[in-house]
């Protein structure tokens, strides 16, 4: 069973810009979730999708926005880019009922 | 809303010793608390969870402890092996219905020595 897939793996943008990420979850699993990782303030939830709804979300500014399609593949986009978003941005798939059990790689963003 | 603390940041030990991590939380209402594993450029795994109905729980080398009075919980890792080398999170939700909304400790770093 293939894992969880997330791309790009690294990326790099300039200020201003935006930037769509891409997490395709385990087959069979309907729940998605988004984090953000940096060294100074650890793991962050970003949001939760569940069959196309945000269930869930965290404390971040709504230059950060996510969707769910059908076939529970997600993606999150940021826009108007500042250098403190550059951070690895992780995702995560369980069934629907149960806590985020499966992270992706990550995707890397960078902001130049 | 919730904050989870986590200490200590840094923990050095022999190999086969055991190494204790603690958190501590703040909404009296988390009851959900999942540990995860990251090894250095890989993703978190996680490891053991334990909800607030359960004082302890174990698998094989490592077991979780929880207690709801003092809202702390503790992760105990015996017999380490120089394999179990990685940075340990903490995290607690209120896991109302299927809302699993973490809030993370800032991370140990576990170094063990061969």
């Amino acid at each position: 069973k293939a894992g969880v897939t997330q791309t790009p793996r690294y990326l790099i943008k300039t200020r201003g810009q935006q930037v769509t990420l891409s997490c395709s979850p385990i087959s069979g699993h309907r729940s998605v979730s988004w984090y953000q990782q940096t060294p100074g303030q650890g793991l962050q939830f970003l949001f939760e999708y569940f069959s196309e709804t945000q269930r869930n979300k965290g404390n971040f500014p709504g230059r950060f926005s996510g969707r769910q399609f059908s076939n529970s593949r997600s993606e999150m986009n940021v826009s108007t880019l500042e250098l403190g978003d550059s951070a690895l941005y992780l995702c995560a798939s369980s069934l629907g009922q149960g806590p985020p059990q499966h992270f992706g790689d990550g995707t890397r963003l960078s902001i130049l | 809303g919730e904050n989870v603390e986590q200490h200590p940041s840094t923990l050095s030990v022999q190999e086969g010793d055991s190494a204790v991590i603690k958190c501590t939380y703040s909404d009296s209402a988390s009851n959900y608390f999942p540990w995860y594993k990251q090894e250095l450029g890989k993703r978190p795994q996680l490891i053991i969870d334990i909800r607030s109905n359960v004082g302890e729980k174990k698998d094989q080398r490592i077991a979780v402890t929880l207690n709801k009075t003092a809202k702390h919980f503790s992760l105990h890792i015996t017999e380490t092996q120089p394999e179990d080398s990685a940075v340990y999170f903490c995290a607690a939700s209120n896991s109302g219905g299927s809302n699993y909304k973490l809030t993370f400790g800032k991370g140990t770093l576990l170094t063990v020595n061969p």
